[in-house]
């Protein structure tokens, strides 16, 4: 298996810019969230996804982000517009549901905003 | 609410030397415990779990870790440091009071010398 495949690896962009990140899950993983990495708050949970199904998005931090999961397969995160204090790393990760559940993380998107 | 603290933000050992990352936590419930590993520029992997069962979990790469209810502790150890051991490790606590959600310590950076 692949494992967690996130795009693009690397993003620079300007301040006011639309910023998408993708993600294709492992198949089979039912579950699916969005982490935020940085060196001042370390690792932040955005949003999670049952079985495509946002199940909680209360670690978005404005309404300038925004996730979707239209398919089993594939899930992006949309910024609109980008500012300077969301550069950050982005990882995607999936598990199946259930306790005790394995998180497999993809290799991240560091964005930077200029 | 379940919250993990990671005693060290970074530790340093010659290679060959022993390792311990500490780790404490508090859950009202039984929880289940995690620590990952993130290597530069790469995703978090899990390196063991504790799921109720034995108290003492192996894991990956020679690492291991005891469950401790009463000092409420689950460090991490290996007896001898490898070089290929330097990254950022993320202890991790679950219960079901939480919905089985994941809280990640803040890490600690292991730094591994010749």
């Amino acid at each position: 298996d692949a494992g967690v495949i996130q795009s693009p690896r690397h993003e620079v962009t300007e301040m006011g810019q639309e910023v998408t990140l993708r993600c294709k899950p492992i198949s089979g993983h039912n579950s699916l969230f969005w982490y935020r990495q940085t060196m001042m708050r370390g690792l932040e949970l955005l949003i999670y996804f049952n079985n495509n199904v946002p199940i909680d998005d209360s670690g978005m931090p404005e309404d300038r982000f925004s996730a979707k999961m239209p398919n089993a397969s594939f899930s992006t995160l949309k910024i609109q517009p980008s500012e300077p204090r969301d550069s950050a790393v982005y990882f995607c990760a999936s598990s199946l549901t259930g306790n005790n559940r394995e998180l497999f993380f993809g290799e991240g998107s560091r964005l930077t905003v200029l | 609410a379940q919250s993990v603290t990671q005693l060290d933000s970074h530790v340093s050992v010659s290679e060959g030397t022993p390792v311990l990352l500490r780790c404490n936590y508090s859950s009202s419930y039984s929880p289940s415990l995690f620590w990952y590993v993130q290597h530069p520029n790469k995703g978090l992997q899990l390196l063991l779990k504790y799921t109720s069962a034995a108290t003492l979990v192996k894991g990956i790469n020679g690492f291991e870790a005891e469950f401790k209810k009463s000092e409420t502790s689950f460090h991490l150890t290996k007896p001898s440091a490898h070089m290929s051991d330097a990254a950022e490790y993320f202890c991790v606590v679950s219960d079901m009071n939480a919905g089985n959600m994941l809280t990640f310590g803040g890490g600690t950076r292991l730094m591994v010398k010749p």
